[in-house]
């Protein structure tokens, strides 16, 4: 079946803009996940859904990190005002529920460049 | 907070050579262990993972031991392969619904 794919693969984009990531996982997964990697970095937890709403948000860096998952599936993380520093791979995953004995599956990424 | 230290790459191997890659953690309670590998070009997938001490973990001939009086969970493979080449990431979950902690990667070479 199908796995976690995430839109648009690659994203240029100028400082200040606005850019949306968007994921979509498996289906039937309800957990949710979204990290980010910089640079030579592992992962670092943003943020993570169980159905339609934010369950743990503590990792969104500042306000200018926004994510939502109106109807429990597909996710946009939505970022205002890029900076230089936000550039990285956004990576999404899904698990069947949110917990620590549940695989998350990724997806390939989304690499942000803020120029 | 839970952490995650593991061995500093690049390791460059011969084929048949035997793999260790280090990871010790830090965390309250008891968490699950995991190795995850991200092969080129490709997104990061399960290696193997262990729920409980001295739970071993293993998959395509990988293992890993849950050492709690340690704090480790290192990676071991008898013989690898070039197939093998990839980046490797230790992470833990504390527990209940908490996010996966991961460390820095340890990106493997083997060579023919």
């Amino acid at each position: 079946g199908a796995g976690v794919s995430q839109t648009p693969s690659n994203k240029v984009t100028e400082k200040g803009k606005y850019v949306e990531l968007r994921c979509d996982p498996i289906s039937g997964h309800t957990a949710l996940y979204w990290y980010r990697q910089s640079l030579g970095q592992g992962p670092e937890f943003l943020i993570y859904f169980q159905g339609t709403g934010a369950a743990d948000d503590s990792g969104l860096p500042n306000d200018r990190f926004f994510a939502v998952r109106p109807e429990g599936s597909v996710s946009t993380l939505k970022i205002q005002r890029t900076e230089r520093g936000d550039s990285a791979v956004y990576l999404c995953a899904s698990s069947l529920i949110a917990g620590s004995y549940n695989e998350q599956f990724f997806g390939p990424g989304t690499r942000l460049t803020v120029l | 907070g839970d952490s995650v230290t593991q061995m500093e790459g690049p390791v460059t191997l011969s084929e048949e050579a035997f793999l260790t890659i280090n990871c010790t953690y830090t965390a309250t309670g008891y968490p699950s262990l995991f190795w995850y590998v991200q092969y080129p070009g490709e997104g990061l997938q399960l290696l193997l993972k262990a729920t409980k001490a001295d739970d071993k973990g293993s998959n395509k001939g990988f293992e890993a031991t849950y050492r709690k009086e340690t704090t480790s969970f290192h990676l071991e493979k008898g013989s690898v392969q070039v197939s093998d080449s990839a980046v490797y990431f230790c992470a833990l979950s504390g527990g209940g619904n908490t996010p996966l902690v991961f460390g820095k990667g340890t990106r493997l070479s083997v060579i023919a």
